[in-house]
């Protein structure tokens, strides 16, 4: 079965550069969320999309924007990188008009801002 | 505000015995609630949700957790723990389907052998 698909797995940048985070939801699905897992911690909602319209937002940094796409893939942009900002960031997907509700996670993106 | 709490950062056991993770939620409204798995470097894999259809939901991998509306509890056991189980597991609340989940800190369980 398909799954989320994320790209990349892993990306370095240095301080205040910028990083273009890629997410490809499972077919069908209407929903795409974006969580932040720092080093030991438990993920954080970011932001998530219904449809191509933002839905809600959680403790997303201004720094950071999102948005989803006509083909329903979605981009997390990160601008002016800082050091904290280095964590494993996932996207998950759902399809929530009829099921299965249930979010699907995607492999990751470990980001390492030096 | 929803909060989870997952009692114990670390739990070891030893391979055949039972598992038992707790994870408790705070909301005056019991939220559709469920349990993660995630193992190193990989993503989280679903291994049950509670949706009020059944108290007492099955897995994968023979996980099962109850639903305790009283105790406002949602704890995940498993009758014998195998190695492959050894992973950190995360409960997780929202308070309804296509809404944000919010997370317990999760617990590592470690698997003797």
């Amino acid at each position: 079965a398909a799954g989320v698909i994320q790209s990349p797995r892993h990306l370095i940048k240095e301080k205040r550069e910028t990083a273009t985070l890629k997410c490809y939801p499972i077919p069908r699905h209407d929903t795409v969320y974006w969580y932040q897992q720092g080093p030991g911690q438990d993920p954080q909602f970011l932001i998530s999309f219904y449809e191509k319209m933002q839905s809600d937002k959680g403790s997303i940094p201004d720094r950071f924007s999102a948005q989803q796409f006509s083909d329903y893939h979605s981009e997390l942009n990160m601008s002016s990188l800082e050091l904290g900002d280095s964590a494993l960031y996932f996207c998950a997907s759902s399809l929530t008009t009829s099921g299965p509700y249930e979010q699907y996670f995607g492999p990751g993106t470990r980001l390492t801002v030096t | 505000a929803q909060s989870v709490t997952q009692l114990g950062s670390h739990v070891s056991v030893s391979e055949g015995a039972l598992v038992l993770l707790r994870c408790n939620y705070s909301s005056s409204v019991p939220p559709y609630l469920f349990w993660y798995v995630q193992y190193p470097n990989q993503g989280l894999q679903l291994l049950l949700k509670y949706t009020s259809a059944a108290t007492l939901v099955k897995g994968i991998n023979g996980f099962e957790a109850e639903f305790k509306k009283s105790e406002t509890s949602f704890h995940l056991t498993k009758p014998s723990a195998h190695m492959s189980d050894a992973a950190e597991y995360f409960c997780a609340a929202s308070m309804e389907y296509g809404n944000k989940l919010v997370f317990g800190a999760g617990t590592i369980l470690r698997v003797k052998s």
